[in-house]
């Protein structure tokens, strides 16, 4: 069946640093793909997504690129900030699919 | 917008009580789900409704587990008796159109469930 596979956790990361959160799926046909972000004591929000191969998502200076070829949805962030701590959850959904797949999340944790 | 709300924000309960949690999703969309989160199983997905009939209820853990959608903005789910390893937070979400069409869910704030 479909799955997500992302990077363990927990992230420990200087402010300004690079983030770069792998994603991997397993899914027949072209899913739609996600992030989704869950701050301490919130619901999960969507962070950005992405609908065919080759798009791009992109949202608050996160971005994400849909590779088919390597079956994967990289989170990245040039110079993340204190304000980014917060767990981050890839997902997808078949494209004959209502349910989205959630992969387990990384905690991300940024110091000043 | 208000988002999805969901009710109460917090409850507390002894091992054999009923307890019902509730969600009004956003207005005008034709999916609700129910996901509960721990530290241990991370998030699962518990049931979905689409257009106020239920889908799939395959990861309802057991009988104890019951949910409803009577009308478009209302959804309950109940518990029924309770026990200690149901203590979880448990998240409403809703959204328009399918996930494998792009649709995005729109998650409440949770209602964090201890029992004692």
């Amino acid at each position: 069946g479909d799955s997500v596979t992302q990077m363990e956790g927990p992230v420990t990361l200087s402010e300004e640093a690079f983030l770069t959160i792998n994603c991997t799926y397993t899914a027949t046909g072209y899913p739609s793909l996600f992030w989704y972000v869950q701050y301490p004591g919130e619901g999960l929000q969507l962070l950005l997504k992405a609908t065919k191969a080759d798009d791009k998502g992109s949202n608050k200076g996160f971005e994400a690129t849909y590779r088919k070829e390597t079956t994967s949805f990289h989170l990245e962030k040039g110079s993340v900030q204190v304000s980014d701590s917060a767990v981050y959850f890839c997902a997808l959904s078949g494209n004959r699919d209502d349910k989205i797949i959630f992969g387990k999340g990384t905690r991300l944790h940024i110091l000043p | 917008d208000a988002g999805v709300i969901q009710s109460p924000r917090h409850e507390v309960t002894e091992m054999g009580q009923e307890v019902t949690l509730r969600c009004k999703p956003i207005s005008g969309h034709d999916y609700l789900f129910w996901y509960r989160q721990t530290m241990m199983r991370g998030l699962e997905l518990l049931i979905y409704f689409n257009n106020n009939v239920p889908i799939d209820d395959s990861g309802m853990p057991e009988d104890r587990f019951s949910a409803k959608m009577p009308n478009a903005s209302f959804s309950t789910l109940k518990i029924q008796p309770s026990e200690p390893r149901d203590s979880a937070v448990y998240f409403c979400a809703s959204s328009l159109g399918a996930g494998g069409l792009g649709g995005t869910q729109y998650f409440g704030p949770g209602t964090r469930l201890t029992v004692l």
